[in-house]
C-alpha cells in the first residue's frame, strides 16, 4: 500500500528564518511526486512535480528536492504570505493512466513577521 | 487560476436525505476527481473519471455515487447522507499524459450533515 508521511505536522518560524518540510514516501514504483499549497477555505494550489531522484525544482522562496525515499520543501527566508499547509502526494507507476494520487496530512506553516 | 467551480460551496442537510454536488470545468481535461477533506486523514479519492461516462472507484467510495454525462461536469451523489460524510469537498481535474498529470483543485465544498 502506498503510503505518504509529512513532517512536521506544524512548525512556526519568524520571518526570514530558513527551513525544510519532509515528506517521506513508499510507493512500488514512483511515477511523480507533488507539493501543493493549501490557504485556510481554499482547494490546494499545485507548485512543483518531481520526477527522479536527484530533481530540483525553484520557485520564489521555495524549493523542492527529492530522493529515493523523502521529498524536502525547503524555505528560504520566508515571509507572512507564506503561511499555509504544505501539501505532498505521490502517484505510483502502477496506477498509469489513471493518475490517482496518494496525499500526506500536510504541514500547516506559520511565518511570524 | 484553473476553470473549476464547485456548487453549491456550503451546504447543511439532515441524515438520511440525497445530496448532489457538482463540479464545472472550463479546462477540457479528459480526468475528473472527487476528494474529501477531514482533518488526520488528508484528501482522499471518492471516485474519478477518464471520460464521458467512464468513471471508477476511489479508496473511499461507500455511500458515494458519481456522473458524467458531458466533459465539462462531474456529479457527485451522497445517496443517503450520514453524519459521517460531514466534510470539505473538493473536485480536481487533470489532463492524461505524462507531461500533464499535475491535478488542480477547485474551490470545495463544505458539507454539514446533521
Amino acid at each position: 500500500e502506498d503510503q505518504v508521511t509529512q513532517s512536521p505536522e506544524a512548525l512556526r518560524l519568524q520571518e526570514g528564518e530558513s527551513s525544510s518540510l519532509n515528506c517521506s514516501y513508499t510507493v512500488s514504483g514512483l511515477r511523480g511526486l507533488f507539493w501543493y499549497r493549501q490557504d485556510p477555505g481554499k482547494g490546494p494550489e499545485f507548485l512543483f512535480t518531481l520526477y527522479s531522484a536527484g530533481e530540483e525544482k525553484e520557485k520564489e522562496r521555495l524549493k523542492a528536492t527529492l530522493t529515493k525515499k523523502e521529498s524536502f520543501l525547503h524555505i528560504t527566508a520566508p515571509k507572512p504570505e507564506d503561511s499555509a499547509t504544505y501539501l505532498c502526494a505521490v502517484q505510483p507507476i502502477s496506477n498509469f493512466g489513471n493518475e490517482k494520487l496518494t496525499f500526506g496530512t500536510g504541514t500547516r506553516l506559520t511565518i511570524i513577521p | 487560476d484553473a476553470g473549476i467551480t464547485q456548487s453549491p460551496r456550503h451546504k447543511v442537510t439532515e441524515t438520511g436525505t440525497p445530496v448532489t454536488l457538482r463540479c464545472h470545468q472550463t479546462e477540457n481535461h479528459r480526468y475528473m476527481y472527487w476528494y474529501r477533506q477531514d482533518p488526520g486523514h488528508g484528501l482522499r479519492l471518492i471516485h474519478y473519471s477518464y471520460g464521458v461516462k467512464d468513471t471508477d472507484k476511489g479508496e473511499v467510495s461507500d455511500g458515494y455515487s458519481v456522473s458524467r454525462s458531458k466533459t465539462e461536469d462531474f456529479l457527485l451523489t451522497l445517496e443517503s447522507a450520514t453524519s459521517s460524510q460531514t466534510s470539505v469537498y473538493f473536485c480536481a481535474i487533470s489532463e492524461s499524459g505524462q507531461a500533464y498529470n499535475e491535478q488542480f483543485f477547485g474551490p470545495g465544498t463544505r458539507l454539514t450533515v446533521l
